[in-house]
């Protein structure tokens, strides 16, 4: 079976600083994806940043960069020079290749932006 | 290029009644599947279609039916409503989860549902 996990149910950060968001996972799987998708209070998903399993490198889009620790199965979310439009909820999750096909989601983490 | 869609928005049932939501697709995907996402939970899957004409079960399928008999559309089916079935329901397709790297599954905005 394949988990994501969530420890922080909750973050906030001051507006202009760094914040980073902790998933870990579990899976059997050799090939797969990780993903950050953001929750705004408008309830739409949206995609904030993808890794490949394969790809040594940490995957980075703009303010947006992950640290990517294959053997830790750790897979956290770094939001650099935060803004205010940032506040949402923030799903990790897991897309195995080789298994069942669909996206395993962590529980969430609720980030304040302070001002 | 609309994306992914929902219908309803909103919807109030009473216990024992029975919906159909649906949602569309107007990027050619292949794969579909509804969401169910309850607080503190996340999102968790209830049926997927790896193509038209099949489905299959997900993490938490009982209480829900699908179709999937047209390749932009996918259908979820409550025949009859309990309060445990009040939720927020996602819909998402993707051309292929084996697909090039820069696939990804996209959202539909959602349905509140709730059930009295």
């Amino acid at each position: 079976a394949q988990t994501v996990t969530q420890s922080q149910p909750e973050m906030s950060v001051q507006e202009a600083e760094t914040v980073t968001l902790s998933c870990t996972y579990d899976t059997s799987e050799s090939d797969y994806y990780l993903f950050w998708y953001k929750q705004p209070p408008s309830r739409q998903m949206i995609l904030v940043i993808r890794q490949e399993a394969y790809k040594q490198q940490n995957a980075t889009e703009n303010r947006f960069s992950v640290n990517f620790q294959k053997a830790a199965k750790s897979f956290s979310l770094k939001i650099s020079d935060s803004q205010l439009g940032d506040a949402a909820m923030y799903f990790c999750a897991l897309w195995g290749i080789q298994g069942a096909q669909k996206l395993v989601f962590g529980q969430g983490t609720r980030l304040t932006i302070n001002p | 290029n609309a994306g992914v869609t929902q219908t309803p928005k909103f919807r109030v049932l009473k216990t024992g009644q029975s919906m159909t939501l649906l949602c569309a697709q107007d990027m050619n995907h292949e794969y579909m599947y509804w969401y169910r996402q309850d607080p503190g939970m996340g999102l968790r899957l209830i049926h997927y279609s790896v193509g038209e004409g099949t489905t299959a079960k997900g993490e938490v399928p009982d209480g829900y039916n699908v179709s999937r008999l047209k390749k932009q559309n996918f259908l979820l089916g409550l025949e009859s409503a309990a309060p445990s079935q009040t939720s927020v329901y996602f819909c998402a397709s993707s051309y292929s989860p084996r697909g090039p790297s820069t696939d990804t599954q996209y959202f539909g905005p959602g349905t509140r549902l709730t059930v009295l």
